[in-house]
């Protein structure tokens, strides 16, 4: 099973709000892991969006829209990158990453495409 | 501005090796955690390894053994010889700063075929 799982894919509306979730796998505690998000258009590199340990602790990339935000799902020990008014430019892939056991680790990545 | 710049990427057989090497600027390079991560043709990202300010190394099982990350923080450069190399090595890879892989370069493309 792998460590971070992200749902394939997400479809929304311009102007309507989406919820990416990144589950950890079973055993490992969202609660005492930091989030990282990266947002990758076709062609290009990954961007950098933000980083969610906690409420407290949270940094937004720079130049990155407050738009995006991350919080985490305790109930179902999933990381969230939250992106509202979502915009034609927001249509890419973005991926989740942690440090777990000694090595950073990527999510399967969500493509999200704009309607 | 923050700058990176990947170089050493080409058509190598199964078995060779080639060296990669990320060229930073405009950041203190020497105080700064570095990373190297990569990306399959079609696929998701794979991190590959990373070096800390002091030296500390890291890497993924998938390269244990076969890749050595370094640096040299005179010419502020950062490099990864990759060696035995395997057709599912085939990827771009991108050099990546911080522990928060905060910033890419545009990365350089490793095709490993016969």
């Amino acid at each position: 099973q792998a460590v971070l799982t992200q749902p394939a894919s997400l479809s929304a509306s311009p102007g309507a709000s989406a919820s990416l979730t990144c589950t950890l796998r079973s055993g490992i505690n969202v609660g005492a892991y930091r989030i990282y998000w990266y947002q990758q258009k076709p062609g290009s590199p990954p961007q950098y969006l933000l980083r969610y340990p906690s409420d407290s602790d949270n940094h937004q990339g720079s130049g990155v829209p407050s738009r995006f935000s991350g919080s985490k799902d305790a109930s179902a020990n999933a990381g969230i990158l939250l992106i509202s008014g979502l915009q034609s430019e927001d249509e890419a892939d973005y991926y989740c990453m942690t440090w777990h056991s000694s090595a950073f680790v990527f999510g399967t990545g969500t493509k999200v495409t704009v309607l | 501005e923050v700058q990176l710049v990947e170089s050493g990427g080409g058509l190598v057989q199964p078995g060779g090796s080639l060296r990669l090497s990320c060229a930073a600027s405009g950041f203190s390079f020497s105080t700064y955690e570095m990373n190297w991560v990569r990306q399959a043709p079609g696929m998701g990202l794979e991190w590959v390894s990373y070096i800390s300010s002091g030296g500390t190394i890291y890497y993924a099982d998938s390269v244990k053994g076969r890749f050595t990350i370094s640096r040299d923080n005179a010419r502020n450069s950062l490099f990864l010889q990759m060696d035995s190399l395997r057709v599912d090595d085939t990827a771009v890879y991108y050099c990546a700063r911080s522990s928060g892989l905060t910033d890419w370069g545009p990365g350089t493309l490793v095709t490993v075929s016969s």
